[in-house]
């Protein structure tokens, strides 16, 4: 069965850079979350999007925006990137309306590494 | 601040016990309670979507039951094998919205 894809899987950048990290949603669901997870630290929230449009937001910096593409497919853009960042970025996507409700399915996870 | 809390934070026991761990969230506009089992260097993979008290769910030789009064949910594991050795993450939906705050997990290991 497919499976969330993430890409890339590893991601080296320096301060002050920016990075993408891109999430492809199983076929058919139209809701995508980002979660943020540093070390040693529980998953946390960041963003989620139903139909493209912004339907939640968690404790994203204002450094970083997201969008939902035609295809379903997201992006976590994030700039000016700090140490702090290096982190374990999940991304999971539900099908359906009903938000919380909704099992969430997570992809492999970026693993971000500021340097 | 909400908090979701889960104990025992690791837990090591032998393979064919039974064991359970607990997950306590905030009582209040609670919505829904997930549970998760995540392998090292896999994707956290689902396992159950709770939303009624009293309710209680099982795949396998993995249960859960749900007490939204007192605000905790239990997984049971009955039989445990060296393959369920995981962390067992829960998560907490709070009123109708799409966050999930997570807690920091059990970490399992069973002992052949």
């Amino acid at each position: 069965a497919a499976g969330v894809i993430q890409s890339p899987r590893h991601l080296i950048k320096e301060k002050r850079e920016t990075a993408t990290l891109k999430c492809y949603p199983i076929p058919r669901h139209d809701t995508v979350y980002w979660y943020q997870q540093g070390p040693g630290q529980d998953p946390q929230f960041l963003i989620s999007f139903y139909e493209k449009m912004q339907s939640d937001k968690g404790s994203i910096p204002d450094r970083f925006s997201a969008q939902q593409f035609s295809d379903y497919h997201s992006e976590l853009n994030m700039s000016s990137l700090e140490l702090g960042d290096s982190a374990l970025y999940f991304c999971a996507s539900s099908p359906g309306q009903g938000p919380i409700t909704d099992t969430q399915y997570f992809g492999p996870g970026t693993r971000l590494t500021v340097l | 601040i909400l908090n979701v809390e889960q104990s025992p934070q690791s837990l090591h026991v032998q393979e064919g016990d039974s064991t359970n761990f607990t997950c306590s969230f905030p009582s209040s506009n609670f919505y829904a309670l997930h549970w998760y089992r995540w392998e090292t260097a896999k994707s956290p993979e689902a396992l159950f979507v709770m939303t009624l008290n009293g309710d209680e769910k099982k795949k396998g030789r993995i249960s859960a039951t749900l007490n939204t009064k007192e605000g905790y949910s239990y997984l049971y594991i009955k039989g445990s094998q060296p393959e369920d050795s995981a962390t067992y993450l829960c998560a907490f939906g709070m009123d109708s919205s799409y966050k999930l705050i997570f807690g920091s997990g059990t970490r399992l290991l069973v002992r052949p």
